[in-house]
């Protein structure tokens, strides 16, 4: 099975900043890789697929990178909104598998 | 864009049974293949299980194979997961989610997920 490592597990960033989030698989996946959002009590949303592929109505602040084993996630300017926990999650092959998450805090 | 809801949920001792229902709507149900994700209180997202468009082709993650069945109804446009011998370990809520593209049996993204259902697994 593919393991997928975020980092940081945790992030303190405030308004404005620009923040990164790595996801590091233990093998290849090629480009199938995809970004979710989740906030306290509410369902996974979906925001990048294919490494880079931005969801519809998804800010173009946010912008995914990467292929093979490492990606990134980056938000060029936080806003209020954007506190919450972000996973990835690979599509290269069964079973599908999430990184633990990435908490991103008010600093 | 479509929609999705669970039920079932709720509190089962250990070694008891749970049915969860993921009824959807505004989208072509029988197209899709569909999964079931869960989350322990506190902690990150699990996936469970998923099954084809047409019902034919369920997957299972090792920690529930042999204990969960997973079924669909396209007439009722519902997922089902049949949820036996519990244990405390399964406590989390439960998410049913569609995957993204059409006619694919697994592992793509999960464009659309429901509010959730909690399972409680306590004596």
């Amino acid at each position: 099975d593919i393991q997928l490592t975020q980092s940081p597990s945790s992030l303190p960033a405030s308004v404005g900043d620009r923040v990164t989030i790595t996801c590091r698989a233990n093998q290849t996946i090629d480009k199938y890789l995809t970004w979710y959002q989740q906030t306290p009590g509410k369902a996974p949303k979906f925001l990048i697929n294919d490494a880079s592929t931005l969801q519809s109505g998804v800010p173009s602040r946010f912008s995914g990178g990467g292929s093979g084993t490492d990606f990134t996630l980056t938000i060029s300017s936080l806003q209020p909104e954007d506190f919450a926990t972000y996973y990835c999650q690979q599509s290269y092959s069964s079973p599908p598998s999430f990184g633990q998450g990435t908490k991103l805090e008010i600093k | 864009e479509g929609q999705l809801l669970e039920s079932g949920g709720g509190l089962v001792q250990p070694g008891g049974s749970l049915r969860l229902s993921c009824t959807a709507s505004e989208f072509t149900f029988s197209n899709y293949a569909m999964n079931w994700v869960r989350q322990a209180p506190g902690k990150g997202l699990e996936w469970v299980s998923s099954i084809s468009g047409s019902g034919f082709r369920p997957f299972y993650a090792d920690s529930v194979r042999g204990r969960f069945t997973i079924s669909r109804d396209n007439s009722k446009n519902t997922l089902y997961l049949q949820m036996n011998s519990l244990s405390v370990a399964d406590t989390a809520v439960y998410y049913c989610a569609k995957i993204r593209r059409l006619g694919t049996a697994c592992c793509d993204a999960f464009d659309i997920w429901g509010q959730g259902t909690m399972v409680t697994v306590s004596s």
